[in-house]
């Protein structure tokens, strides 16, 4: 069964300061992975996708099948970053998503 | 935001009782999600519907029904047999299902009393 885990729940840093959220996956198959983004009294929506390779709002993240891991990186964190990241993987031409347990960041002044 | 809207933000129910949340979206989108926010436990799937008339069950779907009768409704209920049913819900719905972006409602907060 495929499986995603954040194990970093809380995660503080100053402004200016680089960031990583992690997340790794099990999954046997060749997965798409997600990082969905919750800010303080906003819907919950999708902030990048790996297939994309897209750079969002500053951040990247790189798939690594090796390490099985697609952890989210900005080079210097905002205080408009604070939310709640969820990392999330789908099975390609799977039906639904699997999320991870989330990361509350918080950019301290 | 729009697009996606769930009711009641917040609701109350007395133990033993079923009460519905309600999941309406106008984005033509064939697929629909709910889910169940838990603090550290992530987004748990409930139940997700593919297409009008179909659904299938999620990883935590004891306690819970739902109906696919038109596709831009995809309604809840959270039964007397859920054990723990106080939590957030969020409703979410993608063009297809799988990898396509997933749209998220405001959450209903429900309370059981």
């Amino acid at each position: 069964a495929q499986r995603v885990t954040q194990p970093e729940k809380l995660l503080s840093v100053f402004k200016g300061a680089p960031v990583e959220l992690k997340c790794n996956y099990s999954y046997s198959g060749s997965p798409e992975l997600f990082w969905y983004v919750q800010y303080s009294r906003q819907r919950l929506q999708l902030l990048l996708r790996h297939i994309s390779r897209e750079s969002i709002k500053g951040f990247t993240a790189d798939l690594n099948k090796g390490e099985t891991s697609f952890h989210l990186k900005k080079p210097f964190a905002q205080e408009e970053d604070s939310a709640m990241y969820y990392c999330a993987l789908t099975e390609t031409s799977g039906s639904r998503l699997t999320f991870g347990e989330g990361t509350q960041l918080t950019v301290n002044p | 935001d729009g697009g996606i809207t769930q009711s009641p933000k917040y609701l109350f129910r007395k133990e033993g009782q079923n009460v519905t949340l309600s999941c309406e979206q106008n984005l033509n989108h064939d697929a629909m999600y709910w889910y169940r926010q838990d603090p550290g436990q992530g987004l748990r799937l409930i139940y997700y519907s593919q297409i009008v008339n179909d659904f299938q069950k999620g990883d935590i779907a004891e306690g819970y029904s739902v109906s696919r009768e038109k596709k831009e409704s995809f309604p809840l209920t959270v039964t007397s047999a859920q054990k723990n049913p106080t939590a957030f819900y969020l409703c979410a719905s993608s063009i297809t299902a799988g990898g396509d972006t997933q749209y998220f409602g405001p959450g209903t907060r429900l309370t059981v009393l």
